[in-house]
Formats: C-alpha cells, sequence, structure tokens
C-alpha cells in the first residue's frame, strides 16, 4: 500500500525556537496534503490543506503565520511551528491523497512535539 | 460541537466480550470511514463504507452505515487485547463540508484487558 512517510517522529525544542516537519509520499503523487493536530486522548483536528504549488487553505482558528505550509512538490509538504510554545505541545499528523483516487487519504506515523 | 459524535469515549472490557462503538451525525454524508490509531502512531484505515444500510466484515469486525448515510457502528466481536486502541470515525462530504476532506469524530478509547 501507499505509504507516507513524517519526520521526525518527535522533537524537543525551546520556546521561542521554530521546528519543521516534513511529510513525503513515499510511493506515489500526493496533490493534496493534509495536516492535522492531535491533543492528548482527543481526536485529529484538522489544521489544514494544502495542494502542489499553491497557498495552503487554512481551518477557522488556525494561525497562518505561526503554522507555515509547504507543498512545493507533489511528493514533499513541510509544516513549520515558528516562534513554538509550549501550548503548541501536540502531536501532528499529515496525511496524502493520492492523484488518481482523491477519496484514499494515507496518514504519516505523527510527530510528537514538545515545547519546554 | 462535534459534526460527528462517538459514543462510548472510552470502553473497557475484558477479552472475549463483545462491544459496539457509534458515531452519530445531523449530516448526510458521502462516506464514512473507521481507523484504529496505536498510540504515537497515525491512524491506520479499516474500512470505507459508502451505500446507506452497507455492512462490510472484517474478520471479527463488523461495520454498518446507517441507510440515511448519517450514523455507522463498529461492532466487535470476541475482543482481545490486540484490539485495544484508539477508534475514529471520519465522514466525508458532509452536509458543512465541501470537498474532500475527513471530518474526524472525537474517538473511542478502548481497553481490552486479558
Amino acid at each position: 500500500g501507499a505509504v507516507v512517510s513524517q519526520h521526525p517522529s518527535w522533537v524537543i525544542c525551546k520556546s521561542g525556537t521554530s521546528v519543521k516537519i516534513e511529510c513525503r509520499s513515499l510511493d506515489f503523487q500526493a496533490t493534496t496534503m493534509f495536516w492535522y493536530r492531535q491533543f492528548p486522548k482527543q481526536s485529529l483536528m484538522l489544521m489544514a490543506t494544502s495542494n502542489e504549488g499553491s497557498k495552503a487553505t487554512y481551518e477557522q482558528g488556525v494561525e497562518k503565520d505561526k503554522f507555515l505550509i509547504n507543498h512545493a512538490s507533489l511528493t514533499l509538504s513541510t509544516l513549520t511551528v515558528t516562534s513554538a510554545h509550549p501550548e503548541d505541545s501536540s502531536f501532528y499528523i499529515c496525511s496524502a491523497a493520492d492523484r488518481a483516487s482523491l477519496d484514499i487519504q494515507y496518514f504519516g506515523a505523527g510527530t510528537r512535539l514538545s515545547v519546554l | 460541537t462535534q459534526l460527528l459524535e462517538q459514543s462510548p469515549q472510552f470502553l473497557s472490557i475484558q477479552e472475549g466480550e463483545n462491544l459496539t462503538v457509534y458515531c452519530n451525525s445531523s449530516s448526510v454524508f458521502s462516506s464514512l470511514q473507521w481507523y484504529r490509531q496505536e498510540p504515537g502512531e497515525g491512524p491506520v484505515l479499516l474500512v470505507t463504507v459508502v451505500t446507506g444500510g452497507e455492512v462490510k466484515k472484517l474478520k471479527r469486525l463488523t461495520f454498518q452505515f446507517g441507510d440515511a448515510r448519517k450514523d455507522s457502528s463498529l461492532h466487535i466481536t470476541a475482543a482481545q487485547p490486540g484490539d485495544t486502541g484508539l477508534y475514529l470515525c471520519a465522514g466525508r462530504g458532509g452536509d458543512h463540508n465541501a470537498g474532500n476532506m475527513l471530518t474526524f469524530g472525537g474517538g473511542t478509547r478502548l481497553m481490552v484487558k486479558p
């Protein structure tokens, strides 16, 4: 099956620093990638949708200047958490949709961000 | 307010027992998916149901899509410790959701004790 690789799987950073998370589709072209945030023992909340070569669409309440998303190629999207604060600590998950089958999303394994 | 309400939120049972998890909405979805997620991992797709009234079986798991495509259930027979995890339903194409995005329910955390 299709594989989505997310890196890093776990990152600890100091408050005020920026963190970049990568999401790669390994064996298919992902025209659309999604970024979710999941707090402990809660469900996934969609943060933004990114289409290759265009600006991301952010969900209501998600600061686009804080969560920078770049989807420059059909196999890579990045999420940068700028000036991270402890309240940004969460589990971030990406998913990718295949151009040929937009109804199916393949999920990465997630990135656990801890901001000290 | 969650567009998709899952119940129960938590469930702790003994190995061998049966259980049902519900996913309800006031919205009509074009399709509905069930995922299982383990701690520190991304969700893994279990099934997609598309047609109202559809029933799909995956070994000891039975999934049903409501006739009106507003609700779904997941029934596990003879639960095993390996079934422990977070079960998530996700609807696509609901009334409040244009396009291809998935809307996730709040999740049901299942623990099966040996």
